[in-house]
């Protein structure tokens, strides 16, 4: 079965800091990954994903992320963060074959503060 | 073009009881899936609906049963209501065929007392 590991639970940055938050994924075979963003009090919305080609795929408001296959990664980061960043960051992953159920991870929660 | 809608946006019910959530699909998607959001958890896998039938399920007891309409609208109904269903119900929509992310609802946040 599909599992995701998100390593980091809260993260506290000041604005213009740089991002990187981290996520792993246990699953041998070709996956679809995402990253996606929930607001507070807002629903959650699709950062970026990746399902082929460039391992390094960019998303919006000046987020990427960067498939590692060797290493079961793939972690969003970000040159500098924006207090409107404040939120919460889920990795998921799923299996290209007949678009299964996504499998979540945990999520960090993102705090910047001025 | 609107999004993915569900309805009611908050609801409390008391232990025992029976709760049904409703949800309208993106235009275009023919794919309905349920995931709960326990507090400060990332949202789990119910079940999936697709030409109305449930195609796939997670690890949820039978207390939880859904329906797909015709126009691809779900339900999702949760009987005996214990303390630990409180939590953010959302639904996800996509189309079945070829490789499309899924979009969320706002959720229908739901309390047992």
């Amino acid at each position: 079965a599909q599992s995701v590991s998100q390593h980091n639970h809260h993260v506290i940055l000041s604005e213009a800091a740089s991002l990187e938050l981290g996520c792993n994924y246990s699953y041998g075979g070709t996956v679809n990954l995402f990253w996606y963003v929930q607001y507070p009090g807002q629903h959650l919305q699709l950062l970026l994903k990746y399902f082929s080609g460039d391992p390094l795929v960019k998303g919006i408001k000046g987020f990427e992320a960067e498939f590692i296959k060797s290493k079961f990664s793939f972690n969003l980061r970000k040159p500098s963060v924006q207090w409107s960043d404040t939120a919460e960051y889920f990795c998921a992953v799923n299996d290209p074959a007949g678009n299964t159920p996504l499998v979540f991870g945990k999520g960090t929660r993102l705090s910047v503060i001025a | 073009d609107a999004g993915v809608t569900q309805s009611p946006t908050h609801l409390i019910k008391t232990r025992g009881q029976q709760v049904t959530l409703r949800c309208s699909p993106k235009s275009g998607h023919d794919t309905v899936s349920w995931y709960q959001q326990a507090l400060g958890q990332g949202p789990q896998f119910i079940f999936q609906y697709y030409e109305e039938e449930e195609r796939q399920r997670g690890n949820f007891p039978d207390r939880f049963s859904g329906h797909q309409f015709p126009n691809y609208s779900s339900e999702l109904n949760v009987n005996a209501l214990l303390l630990g269903d409180s939590a953010l119900y959302l639904c996800a929509s996509t189309r079945r065929q070829g490789l499309h992310e899924q979009y969320f609802g706002p959720g229908t946040r739901l309390t047992v007392t």
